[in-house]
Protein backbone atom coordinates (compact mmCIF):
# COMPACT_ATOMS: atom_id res chain seq x y z
CA UNK A 1 0.00 0.00 0.00
CA UNK A 2 0.75 3.71 -0.42
CA UNK A 3 2.21 5.76 2.91
CA UNK A 4 3.27 9.16 3.00
CA UNK A 5 5.85 10.10 5.35
CA UNK A 6 6.61 13.88 6.13
CA UNK A 7 9.08 14.98 8.94
CA UNK A 8 9.81 16.47 11.12
CA UNK A 9 6.05 16.65 13.09
CA UNK A 10 7.61 20.22 14.75
CA UNK A 11 10.35 22.47 14.28
CA UNK A 12 10.62 25.81 16.23
CA UNK A 13 13.39 27.90 14.10
CA UNK A 14 15.05 31.30 14.77
CA UNK A 15 14.47 34.30 12.40
CA UNK A 16 17.11 34.12 9.43
CA UNK A 17 17.85 30.14 9.54
CA UNK A 18 17.55 27.90 7.10
CA UNK A 19 15.08 25.19 6.34
CA UNK A 20 14.63 21.94 5.49
CA UNK A 21 11.18 19.75 5.45
CA UNK A 22 11.51 16.37 3.92
CA UNK A 23 8.55 14.29 2.26
CA UNK A 24 8.84 10.67 0.92
CA UNK A 25 6.21 8.38 -0.94
CA UNK A 26 6.49 4.54 -0.44
CA UNK A 27 4.44 1.96 -2.59
CA UNK A 28 4.21 3.68 -6.23
CA UNK A 29 5.83 4.93 -8.49
CA UNK A 30 6.34 8.67 -10.35
CA UNK A 31 3.67 10.70 -8.25
CA UNK A 32 2.84 13.99 -8.73
CA UNK A 33 4.21 16.13 -5.27
CA UNK A 34 2.52 18.65 -3.67
CA UNK A 35 3.72 21.36 -1.15
CA UNK A 36 0.74 23.50 0.72
CA UNK A 37 0.54 25.88 3.69
CA UNK A 38 -1.79 26.46 6.01
CA UNK A 39 -1.83 29.71 8.18
CA UNK A 40 -4.15 30.17 11.35
CA UNK A 41 -7.84 30.07 10.69
CA UNK A 42 -6.70 30.23 6.80
CA UNK A 43 -7.40 27.73 3.74
CA UNK A 44 -4.68 25.85 1.77
CA UNK A 45 -2.41 27.50 -0.29
CA UNK A 46 -0.41 25.84 -2.47
CA UNK A 47 3.32 26.57 -2.50
CA UNK A 48 5.12 24.28 -5.15
CA UNK A 49 4.21 21.15 -7.40
CA UNK A 50 6.21 17.86 -9.59
CA UNK A 51 5.12 15.93 -11.80
CA UNK A 52 8.79 14.76 -11.90
CA UNK A 53 12.43 14.42 -10.78
CA UNK A 54 13.62 17.84 -11.69
CA UNK A 55 9.84 19.59 -12.70
CA UNK A 56 9.32 22.08 -9.92
CA UNK A 57 6.30 24.47 -10.39
CA UNK A 58 6.14 27.52 -7.68
CA UNK A 59 2.44 28.70 -7.61
CA UNK A 60 3.50 31.84 -5.43
CA UNK A 61 6.67 34.02 -5.22
CA UNK A 62 8.14 33.52 -1.57
CA UNK A 63 11.27 32.57 0.29
CA UNK A 64 11.16 28.94 -0.05
CA UNK A 65 12.10 26.97 -2.68
CA UNK A 66 11.59 23.25 -3.52
CA UNK A 67 13.21 20.21 -5.11
CA UNK A 68 12.74 16.71 -5.95
CA UNK A 69 16.19 14.85 -5.99
CA UNK A 70 14.88 11.18 -6.46
CA UNK A 71 11.08 10.43 -7.75
CA UNK A 72 9.72 9.93 -4.16
CA UNK A 73 11.19 12.53 -2.51
CA UNK A 74 9.95 16.44 -2.04
CA UNK A 75 11.99 18.48 -0.21
CA UNK A 76 10.82 22.16 0.90
CA UNK A 77 13.75 24.48 1.72
CA UNK A 78 14.50 27.85 2.98
CA UNK A 79 17.91 29.70 3.12
CA UNK A 80 16.47 32.27 5.59
CA UNK A 81 13.46 31.89 7.50
CA UNK A 82 11.18 34.92 7.98
CA UNK A 83 8.33 35.30 10.53
CA UNK A 84 5.55 35.22 7.89
CA UNK A 85 7.01 31.61 7.32
CA UNK A 86 5.04 30.09 10.53
CA UNK A 87 2.52 28.09 10.01
CA UNK A 88 1.66 24.29 9.07
CA UNK A 89 3.13 22.78 6.00
CA UNK A 90 1.49 19.85 4.28
CA UNK A 91 2.96 16.92 1.61
CA UNK A 92 0.77 15.04 -0.41
CA UNK A 93 1.07 13.22 -3.64
CA UNK A 94 -1.48 11.86 -6.16
CA UNK A 95 -1.07 9.43 -9.43
CA UNK A 96 -4.34 10.98 -11.12
CA UNK A 97 -6.83 13.18 -11.22
CA UNK A 98 -8.85 11.58 -8.19
CA UNK A 99 -7.49 12.71 -4.96
CA UNK A 100 -4.79 13.52 -3.30
CA UNK A 101 -2.96 11.48 0.21
CA UNK A 102 -1.48 14.05 2.01
CA UNK A 103 1.13 13.63 5.03
CA UNK A 104 0.47 14.53 8.65
CA UNK A 105 2.29 17.95 8.17
CA UNK A 106 4.83 20.47 10.10
CA UNK A 107 4.26 22.96 12.10
CA UNK A 108 7.13 25.74 12.06
CA UNK A 109 7.44 28.42 14.05
CA UNK A 110 9.87 30.82 13.67
CA UNK A 111 10.70 33.10 16.51
CA UNK B 1 -11.27 29.40 -13.34
CA UNK B 2 -12.80 26.53 -11.00
CA UNK B 3 -13.85 28.19 -7.19
CA UNK B 4 -14.92 26.72 -4.24
CA UNK B 5 -17.23 28.36 -1.59
CA UNK B 6 -18.22 26.82 1.53
CA UNK B 7 -20.29 29.55 3.21
CA UNK B 8 -20.41 28.53 6.81
CA UNK B 9 -16.56 29.14 8.53
CA UNK B 10 -17.98 27.74 11.63
CA UNK B 11 -20.83 25.09 12.37
CA UNK B 12 -21.79 24.26 15.60
CA UNK B 13 -23.88 20.96 16.05
CA UNK B 14 -25.24 18.87 19.22
CA UNK B 15 -23.85 15.49 19.46
CA UNK B 16 -26.25 13.00 17.43
CA UNK B 17 -28.36 15.96 15.42
CA UNK B 18 -27.60 15.74 11.91
CA UNK B 19 -25.42 17.79 10.19
CA UNK B 20 -24.91 19.10 6.64
CA UNK B 21 -21.74 21.36 5.27
CA UNK B 22 -22.35 23.55 2.05
CA UNK B 23 -20.12 23.60 -0.44
CA UNK B 24 -20.63 25.71 -4.05
CA UNK B 25 -18.31 25.05 -7.11
CA UNK B 26 -17.41 27.08 -10.19
CA UNK B 27 -16.35 25.00 -12.96
CA UNK B 28 -17.05 25.08 -16.77
CA UNK B 29 -17.42 21.62 -17.30
CA UNK B 30 -18.54 18.16 -15.40
CA UNK B 31 -16.39 18.81 -12.17
CA UNK B 32 -14.45 15.93 -10.00
CA UNK B 33 -15.60 17.32 -6.52
CA UNK B 34 -14.23 15.83 -2.90
CA UNK B 35 -14.29 16.62 0.43
CA UNK B 36 -11.44 15.99 3.12
CA UNK B 37 -11.52 16.34 6.58
CA UNK B 38 -8.61 17.61 9.31
CA UNK B 39 -8.79 17.08 12.50
CA UNK B 40 -6.51 19.41 14.76
CA UNK B 41 -2.71 18.99 13.48
CA UNK B 42 -3.17 16.52 11.26
CA UNK B 43 -2.95 16.16 7.78
CA UNK B 44 -5.89 16.04 5.63
CA UNK B 45 -8.06 12.91 5.21
CA UNK B 46 -10.44 12.36 1.97
CA UNK B 47 -13.84 11.26 3.33
CA UNK B 48 -15.79 11.17 -0.23
CA UNK B 49 -15.25 11.72 -3.84
CA UNK B 50 -17.50 12.42 -6.86
CA UNK B 51 -16.41 11.97 -10.69
CA UNK B 52 -19.50 10.44 -12.38
CA UNK B 53 -23.05 8.00 -11.89
CA UNK B 54 -24.80 8.41 -9.25
CA UNK B 55 -24.99 11.59 -7.55
CA UNK B 56 -25.32 10.83 -3.96
CA UNK B 57 -22.05 9.27 -2.70
CA UNK B 58 -21.15 7.69 0.33
CA UNK B 59 -17.72 7.92 2.13
CA UNK B 60 -16.71 7.01 5.16
CA UNK B 61 -16.93 7.53 8.97
CA UNK B 62 -20.72 7.78 7.68
CA UNK B 63 -20.55 10.52 5.64
CA UNK B 64 -22.45 11.13 2.35
CA UNK B 65 -22.80 14.10 -0.06
CA UNK B 66 -24.89 14.95 -3.29
CA UNK B 67 -23.92 16.42 -6.19
CA UNK B 68 -26.21 18.92 -7.96
CA UNK B 69 -25.80 20.00 -11.12
CA UNK B 70 -28.63 22.92 -11.18
CA UNK B 71 -27.10 24.17 -8.26
CA UNK B 72 -23.53 23.95 -8.65
CA UNK B 73 -23.54 22.48 -5.19
CA UNK B 74 -21.79 19.26 -2.98
CA UNK B 75 -23.26 19.06 0.20
CA UNK B 76 -21.66 16.98 2.83
CA UNK B 77 -24.48 15.08 5.95
CA UNK B 78 -24.70 13.04 7.81
CA UNK B 79 -27.39 11.67 10.21
CA UNK B 80 -25.90 11.71 12.95
CA UNK B 81 -22.91 13.19 14.23
CA UNK B 82 -20.44 12.20 16.52
CA UNK B 83 -18.14 13.91 19.14
CA UNK B 84 -14.90 12.26 16.63
CA UNK B 85 -16.59 14.47 14.13
CA UNK B 86 -15.15 17.79 15.06
CA UNK B 87 -12.86 19.15 12.79
CA UNK B 88 -12.43 21.08 9.33
CA UNK B 89 -14.04 19.96 6.45
CA UNK B 90 -12.69 20.57 2.94
CA UNK B 91 -14.35 20.90 0.17
CA UNK B 92 -12.52 20.73 -3.13
CA UNK B 93 -13.26 20.97 -7.49
CA UNK B 94 -11.01 19.35 -9.95
CA UNK B 95 -11.09 18.09 -13.67
CA UNK B 96 -9.80 17.57 -17.13
CA UNK B 97 -6.05 17.40 -17.15
CA UNK B 98 -5.55 19.10 -14.16
CA UNK B 99 -3.96 17.52 -10.71
CA UNK B 100 -4.30 20.27 -8.78
CA UNK B 101 -8.03 21.03 -7.30
CA UNK B 102 -8.88 24.01 -6.01
CA UNK B 103 -9.69 24.14 -2.32
CA UNK B 104 -12.65 25.71 -0.27
CA UNK B 105 -11.83 27.59 3.33
CA UNK B 106 -12.66 25.19 4.79
CA UNK B 107 -15.50 24.91 7.52
CA UNK B 108 -14.91 24.02 11.39
CA UNK B 109 -17.09 22.06 13.07
CA UNK B 110 -17.54 22.20 16.49
CA UNK B 111 -19.94 19.63 18.23
CA UNK B 112 -21.42 20.22 21.41
CA UNK B 113 -22.32 16.99 24.24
Amino acid sequence: SQTIHQWPATLVQPVGSPLSLECTVEGTSNPNLYWYRQAAGRGLQLLFYSVGIGQISSEVPQNLSASRPQDRQFILSSKKLLLSDSGFYLCAWSVDVYGYTFGSGTRLTVV
Amino acid sequence: AQSVTQPDIHITVSEGASLELRCNYSYGATPYLFWYVQSPGQGLQLLLKYFSGDTLVQGIKGFEAEFKRSQSSFNLRKPSVHWSDAAEYFCAVGGGGSYIPTFGRGTSLIVHP
